[in-house]
C-alpha cells in the first residue's frame, strides 16, 4: 500500500531560523499534497497545500515544493516564531482522491525564542 | 461558521466492549472522513461517507463500522474493543460535488475523541 514518509521527526530551530521537512510518497497516481498542523489537543489544521501539477506554492512565510518524478515534497518555514512550534503533518491523496489521505507519521517542530 | 464537532473528547472503555463516536459535520458540507491517531503517529484512514453511503474504506476490520445520517453527522462504531484500539479518532467533513473528483472544498479535522482502552 501507499508509503507517506516524513523526516525528520523532531526539529528545533532558534526563532527566525528557517525550518525544512520532506517527505515521500510511493503511489504514483497521487496528485494532492496537503500539509496540515496540529497543536496539542486540536485536530490538524490545513497550512499550505499543492496539486501535482504544480512545482511550488508560497503563502506568506510557508511554502512547498514538489517533485513529482522523485515522488518527494518539502514543506518550508522562514522567519519561524515561537508559535510555528506545533507537529507537521505531509500527506498525499489516495490516487487521484482529493478527499481521501495517506498520511506522514508527524514533526515535531520546537521554535526557540 | 460551526465548525466540526466531535463528542465525546475522551472516553475509557474496557477490552471487549463496544463503542460510539460522534462527528456533526460543518455546516454544508456533505461528506465526513475518519481516521484513527495512534499515540506519535499520523493519522490512518479509516473510512468516508458520501451522501450516507460508504464511499471508500482503509485497512481497518469490519468491526469498525460507520453511519451518516441525513443531516451528514456520523457515527464510528467499534465493536470488541482491543488495547491497540486505544488512539485518537478524528472525523474531517468537506463538501464534495463528484466524491473524491473534484477538489474539495473546507476539508476540516475535529479536534478528536481520545479514546482509552484498559
Amino acid at each position: 500500500g501507499e508509503n507517506v514518509e516524513q523526516h525528520p521527526s523532531t526539529l528545533s530551530v532558534q526563532e527566525g531560523d528557517s525550518a525544512v521537512i520532506k517527505c515521500t510518497y510511493s503511489d504514483s497516481a497521487s496528485n494532492y499534497f496537503p500539509w496540515y498542523k496540529q497543536e496539542l489537543g486540536k485536530g490538524p489544521q490545513l497550512i499550505i497545500d499543492i496539486r501535482s501539477n504544480v512545482g511550488e506554492k508560497k503563502d506568506q512565510r510557508i511554502a512547498v515544493t514538489l517533485n513529482k518524478t522523485a515522488k518527494h515534497f518539502s514543506l518550508h518555514i522562514t522567519e519561524t516564531q515561537p508559535e510555528d512550534s506545533a507537529v507537521y503533518f505531509c500527506a498525499a491523496s489516495m490516487g487521484y482522491n482529493f478527499n481521501k489521505f495517506y498520511f506522514g507519521s508527524g514533526t515535531k517542530l520546537n521554535v526557540k525564542p | 461558521e460551526t465548525g466540526v464537532t466531535q463528542s465525546p473528547t475522551h472516553l475509557i472503555k474496557t477490552r471487549g466492549q463496544q463503542v460510539t463516536l460522534r462527528c456533526s459535520s460543518q455546516s454544508g458540507h456533505n461528506t465526513v472522513s475518519w481516521y484513527q491517531q495512534a499515540l506519535g503517529q499520523g493519522p490512518q484512514f479509516i473510512f468516508q461517507y458520501y451522501r450516507e453511503e460508504e464511499n471508500g474504506r482503509g485497512n481497518f476490520p469490519p468491526r469498525f463500522s460507520g453511519l451518516q445520517f441525513p443531516n451528514y453527522s456520523s457515527e464510528l462504531n467499534v465493536n470488541a474493543l482491543e488495547l491497540d484500539d486505544s488512539a485518537l479518532y478524528l472525523c474531517a467533513s468537506s463538501l464534495d460535488l463528484t466524491p473524491g473528483l473534484t477538489p474539495n472544498y473546507g476539508y476540516t479535522f475535529g479536534s478528536g475523541t481520545r479514546l482509552t482502552v484498559v
